[in-house]
Formats: structure tokens, C-alpha cells, sequence
């Protein structure tokens, strides 16, 4: 079956502008997480959603980074007045399970956002 | 605050020698896990590793968890090429927040001929 989709994959926008970034996670995964990497740098967990519940947000940089999955399926991930420091690669998995079951996290391919 | 620490953070190997890539972290945590990047690309998972004393293979690689020591290593055997890439580790915080990953600084290995 198909993995996790990311879209676009990668994103150039002038400072201050707006972005959204779409994460399409495996079909019946549960759990889903966004992650930012810097470059040269590991992942560093954003926000965690089980189904449409966002439980964890304690990750985003700022009030400029807002994070929905309204459907519990597909989620969004928007920067707000986007500046330099948020260029990166942002990652998104998803788990069948999470919490007490905490399942292998299956990573997407990223959208590279370079903030000009 | 849980951190997690790679070392080497980069290692220049050449082919057909054994090295050892060593992850410690510093809170407790039962699950740790192995994933490689190859430079653009995303996380590739490699092993997983559930309990104290857990060790898997596949191929040329190998990794071992202590949970006392709060380390874990990936061990390299014969380096060949294809195994050039970005390797990190990461745990998993145990009490009950979702699983979320901390990464290590990753390892970045380059196999030469």
C-alpha cells in the first residue's frame, strides 16, 4: 500500500508570507506526527495528533506554526508570516497506534520550505 | 530534558572495516530506534530494539540496546559503499506522551574505496 505523502515537496516563499503543508498519512494510522530538520541536523518533533485530537503541540517554535487534522486523516501544517529561521525540512509520520501502544513511526518524504 | 547523543558524528571509513556508531541517552526510555537518510531523502527505518539486551542484524549492520548503560550501538561490518548515508537514533519517551521521537545529531557516514 501506498506510504506517507507529503505535499509539495518543496516550497520557496518570500518572508512573511503564509504556507501550508499537507501530510496524507497511511490509511488507518492512528497517530500522526510532524517534525522539523534543519539542515545537518535530526528531526525535532513539532506536534502529535491521535485521530483528529492534537495532544502534544508543545514542540511548535511559535504562535506563527498552527497544525489541524480536522477529518483525523490528512492534516496541515501552516506558518503564518513565514521568517528565514523557519526554512527546513518538515517531516511527517504516522503510526497505526499511539500512546500505550506506540508503534513504528513511518516517515514521509519532507517538503524542503526555503524562506527567502 | 531528554537528549540523545550520537558519536561519531561523522566517520570516514573504508571499505571492507568494522566500525561502531554509539548512541546514549539520558532519561529512561524501553524503545529505541535506528533510521538511515541518504542525502535528500527521507528516514529509511532500519531496526527497532524493545528491551534491554535486544540485538538485530540485517546485512552488514547490527544493533545492540543496553537499557542500564542507556546506550545503543550500531555496528558496521565490512563497510561497503551503498551504506554511505546519514545514520540517526531515537528514542521514544516512555510515560505515556504519544511516542513522540528524539533524535540524535546523526552520524554521517562516508565509505570510500
Amino acid at each position: 500500500g501506498a506510504g506517507v505523502s507529503q505535499s509539495p515537496r518543496y516550497k520557496v516563499a518570500k518572508r512573511g508570507q503564509d504556507v501550508a503543508l499537507r501530510c496524507d498519512p497511511i490509511s488507518g494510522h492512528v497517530s500522526l506526527f510532524w517534525y522539523q530538520q534543519a539542515l545537518g541536523q535530526g528531526p525535532e518533533f513539532l506536534t502529535y495528533f491521535q485521530n483528529e485530537a492534537q495532544l502534544d503541540k508543545s514542540g511548535l517554535p511559535s504562535d506563527r506554526f498552527f497544525a489541524e487534522r480536522p477529518e483525523g486523516s490528512v492534516s496541515t501544517l501552516k506558518i503564518q508570516r513565514t521568517q528565514q529561521e523557519d526554512s527546513a525540512v518538515y517531516l511527517c509520520a504516522s503510526s497505526l497506534n499511539g500512546g500505550a501502544g506506540r508503534n513504528e513511526q513511518f516517515f514521509g518524504p519532507g517538503t524542503r520550505l526555503t524562506v527567502l | 530534558e531528554l537528549k540523545v547523543e550520537q558519536n561519531p558524528l561523522f566517520l570516514s571509513m573504508q571499505e571492507g572495516k568494522n566500525y561502531t556508531i554509539y548512541c546514549n541517552y539520558s532519561t529512561t526510555s524501553d524503545r529505541l530506534y535506528w533510521y538511515r537518510q541518504d542525502p535528500g531523502k527521507s528516514l529509511e527505518s532500519l531496526f527497532v530494539l524493545l528491551s534491554n539486551g535486544a540485538v538485530k542484524q540485517e546485512g552488514r549492520l547490527m544493533a545492540s540496546l543496553d537499557t542500564k548503560a542507556r546506550l545503543s550501538t550500531l555496528h558496521i561490518t565490512a563497510a561497503v559503499h551503498d551504506l554511505s548515508a546519514t545514520y540517526f537514533c531515537a528514542v521514544d519517551l516512555i510515560y505515556n506522551q504519544g511516542g513522540k521521537l528524539i533524535f540524535g545529531q546523526g552520524t554521517e557516514l562516508s565509505v570510500k574505496p
